[in-house]
């Protein structure tokens, strides 16, 4: 799987947009972008995925850039519970294997 | 949405004793389950990959003597923590792919293991 870059951490005030950036410049055509979130002592949850289309769901949108060597997951209003570390993931879908995790981005949305 | 289990969600043992950590998946069948170790502050270290119905393939400097898998059954993984040292201590983390959606992972809730 493709190595991915992220920021070690960033802030967000609550009810703003938290935009979280990744980078991930070596991915190959049928690599897909999974973004999960790991809040303290739990395990990881899923967020979204995508593969070129930018994506929406009720937790977030994905952001992909046509060359596809970076995304950006953006929460729209941030909350207090949202408080995580935000792991930018790429992964062949069709190749059945793992997910590797690199250091993520430790989101702190703050009152 | 898919649900994986695991248990116990924590556990403290006297240093020797051997922990057994369950993953469930409840409302699907996963042909394959991960599991995954995380010191503080650390991210997700993957530790070995278990097939229903053959032995698991471990990740590069993890011991299988030491950290016996067993996945009996499409919806059942088991990591068993022989001899267990406090270096052991870890929150050990488990992930199923689900055969019904192509490529989906599901992760359990994690096991903190401390070990006395």
């Amino acid at each position: 799987d493709a190595k991915t870059t992220q920021p070690p951490s960033m802030d967000c005030a609550e009810g703003r947009a938290a935009n979280l950036p990744c980078n991930h410049s070596t991915i190959s055509g049928n690599e897909y972008v999974y973004w999960y979130r790991q809040i303290h002592s739990q395990g990881p949850q899923y967020i979204i995925h995508g593969l070129k289309n930018n994506e929406t769901n009720e937790m977030a949108s994905l952001i992909i850039t046509e060359d596809r060597k970076s995304s950006t997951l953006i929460l729209p209003h941030a909350t207090l519970r949202d408080t995580a570390v935000y792991y930018c993931i790429v992964r062949d879908i069709n190749a059945g294997n793992m997910l590797t995790f690199g250091g993520g981005t430790r989101l702190m949305v703050k009152p | 949405g898919a649900v994986v289990s695991q248990h116990p969600s924590w556990v403290i043992c006297k240093s020797g004793t051997s922990v057994k950590i369950e993953c469930r998946s409840l409302d699907f069948q996963a042909t394959t389950m991960f599991w995954y170790r995380q010191f503080p502050k650390q991210s997700l270290m993957l530790m070995a990959t278990s097939n229903e119905g053959s032995k698991a393939t471990y990740e590069q400097g993890v011991e299988k003597d030491k950290f016996l898998i067993n996945h009996a059954s499409l919806t059942l993984s088991t990591l068993t923590v022989t001899s267990a040292h406090p270096e052991d201590s870890s929150f050990y983390i488990c992930s199923a792919r689900d055969r019904g959606r192509a490529g989906e992972l599901f992760f359990g809730e994690g096991s903190r293991l401390t070990v006395l």
